[in-house]
């Protein structure tokens, strides 16, 4: 049983077009998160949706929107890509929630390459 | 704004030998101190975490040290195995209304060799 779920594990598209990825997670936690890890391994938070309310967006290009239907699951849809968009991007969920700071169980992450 | 420093950005030690990885972080208010392993192709992993209100904690070959009057804290390895070989990141959040936000170092490339 895999705790957060990332689909799809790998994804090329072209410039222009829009593209979903898809995380769940049933871990039973309230929060959940997306980042991003550049070709140099940073990771940066993008968004957290504390059951299914967005509590941090961070200064991401209005072009990612993030949707909760359910506190399992945290979608992040991406239109008009970039050549710049290409990394690896992370779901993750925590136990605690925003207000107790906790650890993270992150997926395994989604390879989204631009060409 | 908030930062964390991580120091080295690679490190390579013999089997058996101890490593240690150093963070330091900006905001005084952070409370919360996890490290994260990430092997490739793969999501990090929580491997250790720790509170403001405790110095130090251990968990078999690995300890964290944290000292908030420098706001530095560390992760130590002993006894190295050629598993241990991954990306070692350090992060911290506070407890305030805009917590859960986890704010990674850059990422410490461990290599232990055999």
């Amino acid at each position: 049983d895999t705790a957060v779920s990332q689909t799809p594990k790998y994804l090329v598209t072209q410039m222009g077009n829009d593209k979903s990825i898809k995380c769940e997670q049933n871990l039973g936690h309230d929060t959940m998160y997306w980042y991003k890890q550049d070709s140099k391994k940073f990771l940066k938070i993008m968004f957290s949706y504390n059951n299914k309310e967005l509590i941090i967006n961070e200064t991401v290009p209005n072009r990612f929107s993030p949707k909760s239907p359910d506190k399992a699951h945290l979608n992040l849809h991406i239109n008009s890509l970039e050549l710049g968009d290409s990394a690896v991007y992370f779901c993750a969920s925590s136990q605690e929630g925003p207000r107790t700071p906790g650890g993270y169980t992150f997926g395994s992450g989604t390879r989204l390459t631009v060409v | 704004g908030e930062n964390v420093e991580q120091h080295p950005s690679t490190l390579s030690v013999q089997e058996g030998d101890s490593a240690v990885i150093k963070c330091t972080y900006s905001d005084s208010a952070s409370n919360y101190f996890p490290w994260y392993k990430q092997e490739l192709g793969k999501g990090p992993q929580l491997i250790i975490d720790i509170r403001s209100n405790v110095g130090e904690k251990k968990d078999q070959r690995i300890a964290v040290t944290l000292n908030k009057t420098a706001k530095h804290f560390s992760l130590h390895i002993t006894e190295t195995q050629p598993e241990d070989s991954a990306v070692y990141f350090c992060a911290a959040s506070k407890g305030s209304s805009n917590t859960g936000k986890l704010i990674f170092g850059q990422g410490t490339t461990l290599q232990v060799k055999p």
